[in-house]
């Protein structure tokens, strides 16, 4: 079946440590996101990447990093500079044009040590 | 990041009774989007709006995209306990040339049995 997987479930991070989300999707979609949730409020934008090769910061991209190397992968790598990185990671595509909805993966849970 | 006021913010409800959600902008919205999420996973896409006025179901659920394209509603008729959740409402900017979302807080739903 065509989806969007997110693996680990469930991460934990110890101090000083980078740490990679991946998000891998097999619909075919040309955009990809990365949202965090934090409890009681919404999704934030993190980063997003329209094609391959190019990706551009959301409302809170610092402390994170990406990469876009294939179309059906889009990393996250939390790095030792986001100081409060506990929190649910999302994972997002959409299809071309820009009104075409995004469809999520199950998420990532990550805590610290 | 701007976000949607989303409202009300919780609902507790005895099973069969109607709901009803909403989300407002200060800005044009092209695209309204309602999402469902169950603790622990990701969104899931309940129903997309495109157009002013547009008025859209999915079995038990019904959402309107406001005629002004600053507001949206969901209702949910007769609900049953698998409505628990968090519904989230979800909008593009008019002026928008990215797939980019803006979220609002959700509205946490229980129904007592």
């Amino acid at each position: 079946d065509g989806g969007i997987t997110q693996s680990p479930k469930y991460l934990f991070r110890k101090e000083g440590q980078n740490v990679t989300l991946s998000c891998e999707q097999n619909l075919n979609h040309d955009a990809m996101y990365w949202y965090r949730q934090d409890p009681g409020q919404g999704l934030r934008l993190i980063y997003y990447s329209q094609i391959v090769n190019d990706f551009q910061k959301g409302d809170i991209a610092e402390g994170y990093s990406v990469s876009r190397e294939k179309k059906e992968s889009f990393p996250l790598t939390v790095t030792s500079a986001q100081k409060n990185p506990t929190a649910f990671y999302l994972c997002a595509c959409s299809g071309q044009g820009v009104n075409q909805p995004q469809h999520f993966g199950d998420g990532t849970r990550l805590s610290i040590l | 990041g701007q976000q949607l006021n989303q409202s009300p913010q919780s609902m507790f409800i005895q099973e069969g009774e109607d709901v009803s959600m909403n989300c407002t902008s200060s800005s044009i919205f092209n695209t309204w989007l309602w999402y469902k999420q169950d603790p622990g996973e990701g969104p899931v896409l309940l129903i997309a709006l495109y157009k002013a006025g547009e008025l859209t179901s999915n079995g038990r659920l019904t959402a309107q995209f406001g005629i002004t394209r600053k507001d949206s509603f969901l209702n949910i008729s007769a609900s049953i306990p698998s409505d628990v959740g968090i519904y989230f409402c979800a909008g593009r900017y008019g002026s928008s040339n990215t797939g980019k979302l803006i979220f609002g807080q959700g509205t946490t739903l229980q129904v007592k049995p």
